[in-house]
């Protein structure tokens, strides 16, 4: 089955430090999106990307859909403290209707 | 407008007994997934809605869980029998149709515990 592949798991920063997780796939894919994780919350959507080579920016978060259709990254720009959570990349495609998501990136900033 | 919601929140219960997990998707939205999360993991899919069609059902673990969607909108998921490695947090999650139907929006989530 489809599969994709998160890093890092787990990453700690400073405040004010700009991060960067990424998602592969063995598949190509249509669609691509990124959602966070408050503790004792459900995941909730940052960036819907659709096409390959699109770079879309939220505020300090910027994530761009891989030109080989099978990667994308997520950047986040001088972190605060509530960026703290867990990030997820999901996407969409391969023959299958169903979002597949990574395994999450815990996200710590130290103030 | 009102997100998707879930009940109980949390619920701790026996081992052997049934539990029944409701959700309430955003209104209008066609499609309703349901997603395991053990505990610090990814999200796992278990069955998905979408329209009057067949659900999707090959994300099930066993048969002892099923899960209904009554007039295309509140869904319930039951798991009978509980065993104590069903225990982690249930999320649902519906989308609406159109070109941002893989933009699924989650509830927050139901805590099951079995003890």
């Amino acid at each position: 089955g489809q599969q994709l592949n998160q890093s890092p798991q787990s990453m700690f920063i400073q405040e004010g430090e700009d991060v960067s997780m990424n998602c592969t796939s063995s598949s190509i894919f249509n669609t691509w999106l990124w959602y966070k994780q408050d503790p004792g919350e459900g995941p909730v959507l940052l960036i819907a990307l659709y096409k390959a080579g699109e770079l879309t920016s939220n505020g300090r978060l910027t994530a761009q859909f891989g030109i080989t259709r099978k990667d994308s990254f997520l950047n986040i720009s001088a972190s605060i403290p509530s960026d703290v959570g867990i990030y997820f990349c999901a996407g969409q495609g391969g023959g299958s209707e169903k979002l597949v998501f990574g395994k999450g990136t815990k996200l710590t900033v130290n103030p | 407008g009102a997100g998707v919601s879930q009940s109980p929140s949390n619920k701790v219960t026996e081992k052997g007994k049934d539990v029944e997990l409701r959700c309430d998707p955003i209104s209008g939205h066609t499609a309703l997934y349901w997603y395991r999360q053990s505990l610090g993991q990814g999200l796992e899919f278990l069955i998905y809605f979408q329209g009057n069609s067949a659900p999707d059902k090959s994300g099930l673990p066993s048969d002892r869980f099923s899960a209904e969607r009554t007039g295309g909108s509140v869904s319930t998921l039951t798991i009978q029998r509980t065993q104590q490695e069903d225990s982690a947090v249930y999320l649902c999650a519906s989308s609406p149709l159109g070109f941002s139907y893989n933009e699924q929006f989650f509830g927050p989530g139901t805590r099951l515990t079995v003890l």
